[in-house]
C-alpha cells in the first residue's frame, strides 16, 4: 500500500494551460515536500509545507497543504515546456519514523 | 556551493556480479541518505547515516546490500551479488542534520542495469 498517492500519474498538456496535481494520504504528515525530477537527474526540492491550510507560491506554482495535513496539491498556471518533469510529493509521517516517504510521482509533459 | 556528487553515472553488470557506488555529500551536511528509484516509482530509502553512524537501514536488503560512511563524509553503497530486480537509479542525498531531514539535496544518481 502506497502511503502517498499521487494523481494523475501522467499528464500531457499544451503550453499556456493550467493544471493541478494531487498528493493524498490517510496519514497525517508533520511536513510535506514537493520535488521536481528531470530525466537523468536527482529530485530538486521545490517547497516544504508544514502548517495545515498553508499556501505557498513559487512564481507560477501554487502549493497547498490540506487543513488536516493529509493531502496537498500543486497548481501550475500557464504551463511552459520548461515545467516538464516528474513531480514528486514526499512527507514525514507524524508519529512515525523520521524518514521521508515518496509518492510515485506525476509525469508532466508540456507541449509547445 | 557544490552539490551532491555521485559516481559512476551509469553502470551495466551481469547478474551475480558486484558493484559499488560512491557519494560525496554537500560539505558540512551531517546526514546522508541512499535511495533506490525503480522506473515508474518514487525513491525508496535504503539507508540513512548521521555522521558515520547508521540511523535507519530497515529497508536495506542486508543479504546483498551494504553501505558505509567510515569518516562521516563520503559514502559507498555496494551490491553483492546483483539480481535483475536491482536495476534502478541509486540516488544519494544529504541534509544539514536530522532536524532538517525534510530538506534533502539529491545527487544526479547512478543508473544501474543488471542483465
Amino acid at each position: 500500500t502506497q502511503l502517498l498517492e499521487q494523481s494523475p500519474q501522467f499528464l500531457s498538456i499544451q503550453e499556456g494551460e493550467n493544471l493541478t496535481v494531487y498528493c493524498n494520504s490517510s496519514s497525517v504528515f508533520s511536513s510535506l515536500q514537493w520535488y521536481r525530477q528531470e530525466p537523468g537527474e536527482g529530485p530538486v526540492l521545490l517547497v516544504t509545507v508544514v502548517t495545515g491550510g498553508e499556501v505557498k507560491k513559487l512564481k507560477r506554482l501554487t502549493f497547498q497543504f490540506g487543513d488536516a495535513r493529509k493531502d496537498s496539491s500543486l497548481h501550475i498556471t500557464a504551463a511552459q515546456p520548461g515545467d516538464t518533469g516528474l513531480y514528486l510529493c514526499a512527507g514525514r509521517e507524524q508519529g512515525g519514523s523520521e524518514k521521508l516517504v515518496f509518492g510515485k510521482g506525476t509525469k508532466l509533459t508540456v507541449n509547445p | 556551493e557544490a552539490g551532491v556528487a555521485q559516481s559512476p553515472r551509469y553502470k551495466i553488470i551481469e547478474k551475480r556480479q558486484s558493484v559499488a557506488f560512491w557519494c560525496n555529500p554537500i560539505s558540512g551536511h551531517a546526514t546522508l541518505y541512499w535511495y533506490q528509484q525503480i522506473l515508474g516509482q518514487g525513491p525508496k530509502l535504503l539507508i540513512q547515516f548521521q555522521n558515520n553512524g547508521v540511523v535507519d537501514d530497515s529497508q536495506l536488503p542486508k543479504d546483498r546490500f551494504s553501505a558505509e560512511r567510515l569518516k562521516g563524509v563520503d559514502s559507498t553503497l555496494k551490491i553483492q551479488p546483483a539480481k535483475l530486480e536491482d536495476s534502478a537509479v541509486y540516488l544519494c542525498a544529504s541534509s544539514l542534520d536530522l532536524r532538517t531531514a525534510y530538506e534533502q539535496y539529491f545527487g544526479p544518481g547512478t543508473r544501474l542495469t543488471v542483465t
